[in-house]
């Protein structure tokens, strides 16, 4: 079966430092897609960054990098040097193959002065 | 471009009515979705499509119905609303591979008194 699991639902960092959203997955296909979505209090669904599953760079998109490691089934979230505006719910998300996108639960970030 | 359009923005339903929900998106994406979205339980897939004609049922289908008559739209039915169906609504389209971002609407806050 096909699964998302993210296992803090909250967090808390500090303006300017780095945090590590967890995510780990599990499926049987061989080429499979990871991707994160931040909701902020707005509501909107906003992609963040991509990781294929033979791309051999873990993914970076400004801030955001995802940190990959295949053997293990974790695709973690890194954001660096948080900003105020980084407060939102948190999702990871993997489609197998060309199949439905699943998402994990969600992590609640909250960034403080 | 529009992207993914989601109406309405707000509804409100009695136990035993029906209604549709309705998504077009105009980027010419096979793929499209709808999930729900309550406190904890993250972005649960409920119906999904990989193209006209095509439709499968995802995590949560049951008192949902949906069809995919032209690639644009991908209308969602709710037969009976029932309490239990209160919740965020999201559809979503992407192309149909595992690098297929999704595009999300803009949510539809449903209530079912």
């Amino acid at each position: 079966a096909q699964k998302i699991t993210q296992t803090q639902p909250g967090m808390f960092v500090q303006e300017k430092e780095a945090v590590t959203l967890d995510c780990t997955y599990d499926t049987s296909d061989p080429s499979y897609g990871l991707f994160w979505y931040k909701q902020p209090s707005s509501g909107e669904m906003i992609f963040l960054i991509y990781q294929g599953s033979y791309d051999q760079q873990n993914a970076t998109e400004g801030r955001y990098s995802l940190n990959f490691q295949k053997a293990r089934k974790s695709a973690n979230l890194v954001i660096s040097a948080s900003q105020l505006g980084d407060s939102a719910m948190y999702f990871c998300a993997m489609r197998p193959s060309t199949d439905k996108l699943i998402f994990g639960t969600g992590t609640r970030l909250q960034v403080f002065p | 471009n529009a992207g993914v359009t989601q109406t309405p923005k707000f509804q409100v339903l009695k136990t035993g009515q029906s209604m549709t929900l309705q998504c077009a998106q105009d980027m010419n994406h096979e793929y499209m979705s709808w999930y729900r979205q309550d406190p904890g339980m993250g972005l649960r897939l409920i119906h999904y499509s990989v193209g006209a004609g095509i439709t499968d049922q995802g995590e949560v289908p049951n008192g949902y119905n949906v069809s995919r008559s032209t690639t644009e739209d991908f209308p969602l039915r709710l037969l009976s609303a029932a309490p239990s169906q209160t919740s965020v609504y999201f559809c979503a389209s992407s192309w149909n591979s595992e690098g297929g971002k999704l595009f999300f609407g803009s949510g539809t806050q449903l209530s079912v008194l």
